[in-house]
């Protein structure tokens, strides 16, 4: 079946550093990929996606680029703020293979410091 | 609407009731999805209703668990028996098409908050 696994957290940073998130995913088909974000007290997001290999997604300064070959999507962003302290979500659907629903990931709560 | 509306948005009910929670989704968004986010968990997937398609309800996690959704719109999903374990914020997204194909993704509401005491 199809499954997403993403690095486990929590990740702490402080105010510009680099924020790397893996995710990796198992998929029969050919899916979508999504990045999810929640921000404390909030609903879920939509961060970023991308529909097929060597797409890129970014939005808000992140970045994922779909890696058919090594099957990850990881989030990257070159220089965090406060207020991307949130959980992230990793995601994948595979419509391709009739499966219509998201599988997430755990989540990754980061916390950025001033 | 202009969003996914959830109601209501915190539920405490006693152990054994049964509740009602209701989500509205994006007007023409065909299909329609029920997730559970328990405390520190990640989400896990319940039921996916897609036009007039039988819904998919392999995430169910057990019979005291069903949901329907009229006219293709509006869903409520019912929880019998409530037991604690039961708590945990109940989500519901919608997208255009099945598998947020199109491009469109899929849109989250707020959710409901539920706690079985």
């Amino acid at each position: 079946g199809n499954s997403v696994t993403q690095m486990e957290g929590p990740v702490t940073l402080s105010e510009e550093a680099f924020l790397t998130i893996n995710c990796t995913y198992t998929a029969t088909g050919y899916p979508s990929l999504f990045w999810y974000v929640q921000y404390p007290g909030e609903g879920l997001q939509l961060l970023l996606k991308a529909t097929k290999a060597d797409d890129k997604g970014s939005n808000k300064g992140f970045e994922a680029t779909y890696r058919k070959e090594t099957t990850s999507f990881h989030l990257e962003k070159g220089s965090v703020q406060v207020s991307d302290s949130a959980v992230y979500f990793c995601a994948l659907s595979d419509p391709s293979s009739n499966d219509y629903k998201l599988s997430f990931g755990a989540g990754t709560t980061v916390t950025v410091r001033a | 609407g202009a969003g996914v509306s959830q109601s209501p948005s915190n539920k405490v009910t006693e152990k054994g009731k049964d509740v009602e929670l209701r989500c509205d989704p994006i007007s023409g968004h065909t299909a329609l999805y029920w997730y559970r986010q328990s405390l520190g968990q990640g989400l896990e997937f319940l039921i996916y209703f897609q036009g007039n398609s039988a819904p998919d309800k392999s995430g169910l996690p057990s019979d005291r668990f069903s949901a329907e959704r009229t006219g293709g719109s509006v869903s409520t999903l019912t929880i019998q028996r409530t037991q604690q374990e039961d708590s945990a914020v109940y989500l519901c997204a919608s997208s255009l098409k099945g598998g947020g194909t199109g491009g469109h993704g899929y849109t989250f509401g707020s959710g409901t908050r539920l706690t079985v005491v």
